[in-house]
């Protein structure tokens, strides 16, 4: 299975600052035939399911605010919020799609400082 | 819009069977496919499975190979979980989501999520 590696577990942000969660694989999501990181994050707030942010490590889904910026290749990748507001709290985890079984990250806890 | 409902938070005992449905609303599954996400009380997501409706082709992680099976009704576009022989451990909401098949692999639509409490 691929093991996927988020850090930090938390971190707290002033609003307007940016905030910067990595993920890293173990081993590479990156197809050579379709040339696409079949990588996705998700935002969870509380009480609520996921919500897909991003896809194919960067491609962000409609309606995402272009505060959220994927980015990285083959095993390391790095989700930013460039200007946090107060409804970017929630839990953001990482997502590969490369091989079943789908596996998650463990998680980002972002808040307010 | 197509949504995905759930049906609702169930307490049963330990040993005991549940089954959680979920009902694509306002359309049809499609050619979607349809995973199971997992979520113990204050832990990450865990993928269990996926079935493709259309198909009747199923996908298992092996954490969830055994006492879990996952149908899909395309007459009325809903999907289920069964998870027999319940253990305090499965304690956990379940989400269905439509994705997690080769050609739609992301998750784009989740439903709410059903709470299974397991306690003696």
């Amino acid at each position: 299975d691929i093991v996927m590696t988020q850090s930090p577990d938390s971190l707290a942000v002033s609003l307007g600052e940016r905030a910067t969660i990595n993920c890293k694989s173990s081993q590479s999501v990156f197809y050579r035939s379709s040339n696409q990181n079949h990588l996705a994050w998700y935002q969870q707030k509380p009480g609520q399911p996921p919500k897909l942010l991003i896809s194919w490590a960067s491609t962000r889904a409609f309606g995402v605010p272009d505060r959220f910026t994927g980015s990285g290749s083959g095993t390391d990748f790095t989700l930013t919020i460039s200007s946090l507001q107060a409804e970017d709290v929630a839990v953001y985890y990482c997502q590969q799609y490369y091989s079943p079984p789908l596996t998650f990250g463990g998680g980002t806890k972002v808040e307010i400082k | 819009q197509v949504q995905l409902v759930q049906s609702g938070a169930e307490v049963k005992k330990p040993g005991s069977s549940v089954t959680v449905s979920c009902k694509a609303s306002g359309g049809t599954f499609g050619g979607n496919a349809i995973s199971w996400v997992r979520q113990a009380p204050g832990q990450g997501l865990e993928w269990m499975g996926m079935i493709s409706p259309m198909f009747g082709t199923t996908n298992y992680a092996q954490s969830f190979q055994g006492r879990f099976t996952i149908t899909a009704d395309t007459s009325t576009n809903t999907a289920f979980l069964e998870v027999i022989n319940l253990r305090s451990d499965d304690t956990a909401v379940y989400f269905c989501a439509r994705g997690g098949g080769v050609a739609d692999p992301t998750f784009d639509s989740w439903g709410q999520g059903t709470l299974v409490a397991v306690s003696s």
